[in-house]
Formats: C-alpha cells, sequence, structure tokens
C-alpha cells in the first residue's frame, strides 16, 4: 500500500514569510508524528496527533509553529515568521493504533529559509 | 528522560567486511521499545526492527542481526558481508510505554566501498 506521503519535497522561502508543509498518513494510521532533522543530527520531535488533537505538542520550539489535523488524516505543520534557523528536513511519521509503536516515515520536506 | 548514544559518528568499510553499529540508550521506564532505522542518501527513514523491553531474544534477518542486553543497556546492529547498497546513516531510536515520541540517537554514517 501507499506510504506516507510529504509536500512540498523542497521549499524555499525567504526570512519572514509563513510556509505550510503537509502530511497524508498511511491509510487507517490513527496516530501522527511531526519531527524537525537538522544536518548531521538525529530527528527531533515536534508534535503528536492521535486522531484529529495535539495529544504531545511539547517538541514544538516556540509559538510561530503551529499544526492542525482537522479530519484525523492529513496534517499541515504551519511556521510563520521563518528564520534562518528554521532550515531543515522536516519528517512526518505514521503509526497504527495499538500496541505495535511502530512509526514510519515519509521522505521529509526540506525546508531552506533564505 | 530518555537518551540514547551512538557513539560512532561514522565508519568506512570495504564490501563484504562485517560491521556493528553501537546503541546505547538510557531510560527509568521498565517498559520500553528500541528501533534502527536506516536513512539512505534519499533521505527518507526506513524501518528496520523493534524491540520489546522485555523481549532480549536477539534477531537476525538475512544479513542483519541484532544483540539487545538489559544489562548493559545496549542494542547494537550487526551487518554480515557488508554491501555497498548498505552505506546510509544508521538511527538508533527509543520509546517507553508511558510516551510516544522516538528519541533517536545522532546516528552512525556507514560507508561501504567495493
Amino acid at each position: 500500500g501507499a506510504g506516507v506521503s510529504q509536500t512540498p519535497s523542497n521549499k524555499v522561502t525567504e526570512k519572514g514569510k509563513y510556509v505550510e508543509l503537509r502530511c497524508d498518513p498511511i491509510s487507517g494510521h490513527t496516530a501522527l508524528y511531526w519531527y524537525r532533522q537538522s544536518l548531521g543530527q538525529g530527528p527531533e520531535f515536534l508534535i503528536y496527533f492521535q486522531g484529529t488533537g495535539a495529544a504531545d505538542d511539547s517538541g514544538l520550539p516556540n509559538d510561530r509553529f503551529f499544526a492542525v489535523r482537522p479530519e484525523g488524516s492529513v496534517s499541515t505543520l504551519k511556521i510563520q515568521r521563518t528564520e534562518r534557523g528554521d532550515s531543515a528536513v522536516y519528517l512526518c511519521a505514521s503509526r497504527k493504533d495499538g500496541g505495535a509503536r511502530t512509526q514510519y516515515f515519509g521522505p521529509g520536506t526540506r525546508l531552506l529559509v533564505l | 528522560a530518555q537518551k540514547v548514544t551512538q557513539a560512532q559518528t561514522e565508519i568506512s568499510v570495504v564490501e563484504k567486511e562485517d560491521v556493528t553499529l553501537d546503541c546505547v540508550y538510557e531510560t527509568r521506564d521498565t517498559t520500553y521499545y528500541l528501533f534502527w532505522y536506516k536513512q539512505p542518501p534519499s533521505g527518507e527513514l526506513v524501518f528496520l526492527i523493534r524491540r520489546n523491553s522485555f523481549d532480549e531474544q536477539n534477531e537476525i534477518s538475512g544479513r542483519y542481526s541484532w544483540n539487545f542486553q538489559k544489562s548493559t543497556s545496549s542494542f547494537n546492529f550487526t551487518i554480515t558481508a557488508s554491501q555497498v547498497v548498505d552505506s546510509a546513516v544508521y538511527f538508533c531510536a527509543l520509546t517507553t510505554f508511558s510516551g510516544y515520541a522516538l528519541n533517536f540517537g545522532k546516528g552512525t554514517s556507514l560507508l561501504v566501498t567495493p
């Protein structure tokens, strides 16, 4: 079946602009995660959705970052007033409900803030 | 808090050599899950294996094997007879029963040359 998809694959923007990154999880996966990966580092957790609600947003770095999942499927990560330090790969993962805990990742969106 | 340490930043081997990637973890939870992911140059994180804390049985899958030792808090990954296609960054990750996010190590970059 289809895996996790993310769009766009690359995004270049200017400092101060607003960006939206989209994630389409594996069909039937109720849990959805956003991570951020900087060069040479492991992915860092941003936010976790169970269904439509954000169950844990403790990883969001500040209030410029926000994410939604209005219908419990597709999610959008929104970044306001982008800064150069926001440049990274943003990864989305989804997981089936239950005890397996395995997260399946999408290809990521490479964000470059000039 | 949870922590994953991958002390080897880069490893370079010649094809057909065996190579072991080290992973040491810290957690106070008694129930936890350990993972290995592969990130090839294309960037997508590929799930390789999950182990539960209550199952210390080692696992072999083709050329891949994993050694889970709770006594030393380690979950090492061995590739036997390495191939050029094994070249990638490998991440070890941890999540707990009470948590949801994956805590990643910084990754080990493996280069296999012909």
